[in-house]
Protein backbone atom coordinates (compact mmCIF):
# COMPACT_ATOMS: atom_id res chain seq x y z
CA UNK A 1 0.00 0.00 0.00
CA UNK A 2 1.28 3.83 -1.02
CA UNK A 3 0.42 6.09 2.00
CA UNK A 4 -0.75 9.31 0.77
CA UNK A 5 -0.50 12.05 3.64
CA UNK A 6 -2.97 14.66 3.36
CA UNK A 7 -2.70 18.35 5.23
CA UNK A 8 -4.04 20.25 6.82
CA UNK A 9 -6.41 17.64 8.49
CA UNK A 10 -9.12 20.51 8.84
CA UNK A 11 -9.41 23.87 7.59
CA UNK A 12 -11.96 26.07 8.11
CA UNK A 13 -12.11 29.71 5.93
CA UNK A 14 -14.72 32.05 5.67
CA UNK A 15 -16.25 33.22 2.21
CA UNK A 16 -13.81 34.91 -0.15
CA UNK A 17 -11.01 33.67 1.21
CA UNK A 18 -8.10 31.43 -0.64
CA UNK A 19 -7.12 27.76 0.69
CA UNK A 20 -4.47 24.75 -0.27
CA UNK A 21 -4.82 21.50 0.68
CA UNK A 22 -1.78 19.31 -0.10
CA UNK A 23 -1.27 15.38 -0.84
CA UNK A 24 2.07 14.30 -0.07
CA UNK A 25 3.93 10.67 -0.54
CA UNK A 26 7.22 8.76 -0.46
CA UNK A 27 5.89 7.06 -3.39
CA UNK A 28 5.49 7.95 -7.35
CA UNK A 29 2.25 7.39 -8.93
CA UNK A 30 1.25 7.04 -12.60
CA UNK A 31 -1.33 9.19 -12.14
CA UNK A 32 -3.77 11.12 -9.30
CA UNK A 33 -7.15 11.88 -8.65
CA UNK A 34 -8.83 14.44 -6.15
CA UNK A 35 -12.40 13.34 -4.90
CA UNK A 36 -14.90 15.89 -3.17
CA UNK A 37 -17.04 14.15 -0.70
CA UNK A 38 -20.23 15.99 1.06
CA UNK A 39 -22.03 15.06 4.35
CA UNK A 40 -24.11 11.86 3.47
CA UNK A 41 -22.89 11.08 -0.03
CA UNK A 42 -19.73 9.49 -1.96
CA UNK A 43 -16.99 10.87 -2.99
CA UNK A 44 -17.70 12.45 -6.81
CA UNK A 45 -14.44 13.02 -9.03
CA UNK A 46 -12.88 16.15 -9.53
CA UNK A 47 -9.61 16.10 -11.88
CA UNK A 48 -7.40 13.60 -12.74
CA UNK A 49 -3.33 14.45 -13.21
CA UNK A 50 -1.47 12.27 -14.97
CA UNK A 51 1.60 14.36 -15.91
CA UNK A 52 5.04 15.46 -13.55
CA UNK A 53 4.42 19.53 -13.22
CA UNK A 54 0.66 19.46 -14.78
CA UNK A 55 -1.75 22.36 -13.63
CA UNK A 56 -5.44 21.95 -14.58
CA UNK A 57 -7.97 24.36 -13.71
CA UNK A 58 -11.74 23.47 -12.91
CA UNK A 59 -13.47 27.18 -12.19
CA UNK A 60 -11.77 28.22 -8.68
CA UNK A 61 -10.00 25.34 -8.19
CA UNK A 62 -6.15 24.72 -9.95
CA UNK A 63 -4.76 21.64 -9.00
CA UNK A 64 -1.16 20.46 -9.80
CA UNK A 65 0.74 17.80 -9.64
CA UNK A 66 4.64 17.67 -8.56
CA UNK A 67 7.40 17.42 -11.09
CA UNK A 68 8.43 14.20 -9.58
CA UNK A 69 4.73 12.44 -9.48
CA UNK A 70 5.02 12.02 -5.39
CA UNK A 71 2.99 15.06 -4.25
CA UNK A 72 -0.33 17.41 -5.41
CA UNK A 73 -2.06 20.21 -4.06
CA UNK A 74 -5.58 21.65 -4.57
CA UNK A 75 -6.14 25.57 -4.21
CA UNK A 76 -9.54 27.40 -3.91
CA UNK A 77 -9.69 30.59 -4.93
CA UNK A 78 -12.31 32.57 -3.49
CA UNK A 79 -14.05 30.32 -1.40
CA UNK A 80 -17.51 29.72 -1.76
CA UNK A 81 -20.27 27.53 1.02
CA UNK A 82 -20.47 24.98 -1.33
CA UNK A 83 -17.10 24.09 -1.37
CA UNK A 84 -17.27 22.58 1.68
CA UNK A 85 -16.94 18.89 2.35
CA UNK A 86 -13.90 16.38 2.55
CA UNK A 87 -11.01 16.65 0.01
CA UNK A 88 -9.34 13.04 -0.69
CA UNK A 89 -6.68 12.38 -3.13
CA UNK A 90 -5.94 9.08 -4.36
CA UNK A 91 -3.01 7.69 -6.26
CA UNK A 92 -2.32 4.81 -8.97
CA UNK A 93 0.66 2.69 -9.19
CA UNK A 94 1.93 1.77 -12.61
CA UNK A 95 -0.15 -1.48 -14.23
CA UNK A 96 -1.84 -1.01 -10.90
CA UNK A 97 -5.71 -0.63 -10.55
CA UNK A 98 -5.79 -0.37 -6.82
CA UNK A 99 -6.25 3.50 -6.12
CA UNK A 100 -4.31 4.26 -2.48
CA UNK A 101 -6.62 7.03 -0.65
CA UNK A 102 -5.57 9.53 1.82
CA UNK A 103 -7.19 10.20 5.32
CA UNK A 104 -8.67 13.64 3.33
CA UNK A 105 -9.10 17.12 4.47
CA UNK A 106 -12.33 18.26 5.69
CA UNK A 107 -12.75 22.06 4.47
CA UNK A 108 -16.12 24.46 5.68
CA UNK A 109 -16.39 27.34 4.13
CA UNK A 110 -18.36 29.98 6.28
CA UNK A 111 -21.05 32.31 5.02
CA UNK B 1 -31.41 5.71 -11.60
CA UNK B 2 -28.28 7.34 -10.27
CA UNK B 3 -25.25 5.40 -11.42
CA UNK B 4 -24.70 3.36 -8.21
CA UNK B 5 -26.98 2.70 -5.83
CA UNK B 6 -26.46 1.41 -2.28
CA UNK B 7 -29.21 -0.15 0.33
CA UNK B 8 -29.34 0.08 3.04
CA UNK B 9 -28.04 4.07 3.90
CA UNK B 10 -27.78 2.90 7.59
CA UNK B 11 -27.75 -0.51 9.00
CA UNK B 12 -27.75 -1.14 12.99
CA UNK B 13 -26.97 -4.77 13.88
CA UNK B 14 -25.88 -6.69 16.73
CA UNK B 15 -22.93 -8.95 16.90
CA UNK B 16 -24.76 -11.53 16.41
CA UNK B 17 -26.90 -11.14 13.54
CA UNK B 18 -26.66 -11.55 9.57
CA UNK B 19 -26.79 -8.99 7.46
CA UNK B 20 -26.35 -7.63 3.67
CA UNK B 21 -25.62 -4.88 2.00
CA UNK B 22 -26.29 -4.36 -1.72
CA UNK B 23 -25.12 -2.49 -4.85
CA UNK B 24 -26.06 -1.68 -8.02
CA UNK B 25 -24.57 0.25 -10.96
CA UNK B 26 -26.29 1.37 -13.89
CA UNK B 27 -23.39 2.77 -15.73
CA UNK B 28 -22.20 -0.80 -17.95
CA UNK B 29 -18.90 -0.86 -15.91
CA UNK B 30 -16.84 -4.22 -15.60
CA UNK B 31 -15.00 -3.54 -12.42
CA UNK B 32 -17.48 -3.25 -8.82
CA UNK B 33 -15.18 -2.46 -5.26
CA UNK B 34 -16.01 -2.15 -1.80
CA UNK B 35 -14.35 0.26 0.25
CA UNK B 36 -14.72 1.08 4.26
CA UNK B 37 -14.30 4.48 5.59
CA UNK B 38 -13.78 5.32 9.15
CA UNK B 39 -13.31 8.34 10.30
CA UNK B 40 -9.89 10.21 10.12
CA UNK B 41 -8.58 7.12 8.23
CA UNK B 42 -7.67 6.19 4.20
CA UNK B 43 -10.40 4.85 2.61
CA UNK B 44 -9.80 1.14 3.13
CA UNK B 45 -10.61 -1.13 0.05
CA UNK B 46 -11.65 -4.13 0.69
CA UNK B 47 -12.59 -6.43 -2.21
CA UNK B 48 -12.39 -5.85 -5.94
CA UNK B 49 -14.75 -7.68 -8.73
CA UNK B 50 -13.48 -7.35 -12.06
CA UNK B 51 -15.86 -8.92 -15.14
CA UNK B 52 -17.55 -10.71 -12.19
CA UNK B 53 -14.38 -12.62 -10.92
CA UNK B 54 -13.00 -11.42 -7.33
CA UNK B 55 -9.45 -10.09 -7.88
CA UNK B 56 -8.83 -7.99 -5.11
CA UNK B 57 -9.58 -9.59 -1.18
CA UNK B 58 -7.01 -6.75 0.68
CA UNK B 59 -6.73 -9.13 4.11
CA UNK B 60 -10.48 -8.81 4.70
CA UNK B 61 -11.74 -10.97 7.58
CA UNK B 62 -13.79 -13.85 6.99
CA UNK B 63 -17.12 -11.99 8.60
CA UNK B 64 -17.26 -10.21 5.64
CA UNK B 65 -17.78 -11.99 2.75
CA UNK B 66 -18.55 -10.68 -1.19
CA UNK B 67 -20.69 -11.81 -3.76
CA UNK B 68 -21.12 -10.68 -6.99
CA UNK B 69 -23.64 -12.54 -9.19
CA UNK B 70 -23.11 -10.28 -12.53
CA UNK B 71 -21.52 -7.09 -13.35
CA UNK B 72 -24.02 -5.05 -12.18
CA UNK B 73 -25.00 -6.10 -8.75
CA UNK B 74 -22.31 -6.43 -5.58
CA UNK B 75 -23.09 -7.66 -2.35
CA UNK B 76 -21.32 -7.89 1.04
CA UNK B 77 -22.53 -10.05 3.52
CA UNK B 78 -21.74 -9.42 7.27
CA UNK B 79 -22.25 -12.00 10.14
CA UNK B 80 -20.60 -12.05 13.63
CA UNK B 81 -19.45 -8.00 13.27
CA UNK B 82 -17.51 -6.46 16.03
CA UNK B 83 -18.48 -2.66 17.19
CA UNK B 84 -14.19 -1.91 15.74
CA UNK B 85 -16.63 -2.71 11.73
CA UNK B 86 -18.97 0.20 12.48
CA UNK B 87 -18.07 2.43 9.79
CA UNK B 88 -19.74 3.56 6.22
CA UNK B 89 -19.33 1.19 3.64
CA UNK B 90 -18.92 2.75 -0.12
CA UNK B 91 -19.46 0.71 -3.05
CA UNK B 92 -17.92 1.92 -6.54
CA UNK B 93 -17.89 1.02 -10.05
CA UNK B 94 -15.54 1.80 -12.62
CA UNK B 95 -14.26 1.00 -16.34
CA UNK B 96 -10.95 -1.06 -16.62
CA UNK B 97 -8.98 -0.88 -19.59
CA UNK B 98 -7.44 -3.78 -20.33
CA UNK B 99 -4.78 -1.70 -22.54
CA UNK B 100 -3.83 0.21 -19.47
CA UNK B 101 -4.87 -1.57 -16.38
CA UNK B 102 -5.53 1.91 -14.85
CA UNK B 103 -8.62 2.15 -12.65
CA UNK B 104 -9.97 5.72 -14.42
CA UNK B 105 -12.53 7.58 -12.41
CA UNK B 106 -14.27 5.44 -10.03
CA UNK B 107 -17.92 5.84 -9.38
CA UNK B 108 -19.41 5.56 -5.71
CA UNK B 109 -22.52 4.75 -4.27
CA UNK B 110 -23.64 7.23 -1.38
CA UNK B 111 -22.59 4.50 1.29
CA UNK B 112 -24.46 2.40 3.84
CA UNK B 113 -23.41 3.84 7.58
CA UNK B 114 -23.26 0.34 9.54
CA UNK B 115 -23.05 0.60 13.37
CA UNK B 116 -22.34 -2.53 15.37
CA UNK B 117 -23.62 -2.89 18.92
Amino acid sequence: TQLLEQSPQFLSIQEGENLTVYCNSSSVFSSLQWYRQEPGEGPVLLVTVVTGGEVKKLKRLTFQFGDARKDSSLHITAAQPGDTGLYLCAGAGSNDYKLSFGAGTTVTVRA
Amino acid sequence: ETGVTQTPRHLVMGMTNKKSLKCEQHLGHNAMYWYKQSAKKPLELMFVYNFKEQTENNSVPSRFSPECPNSSHLFLHLHTLQPEDSALYLCASSQLSVASANTGELFFGEGSRLTVL
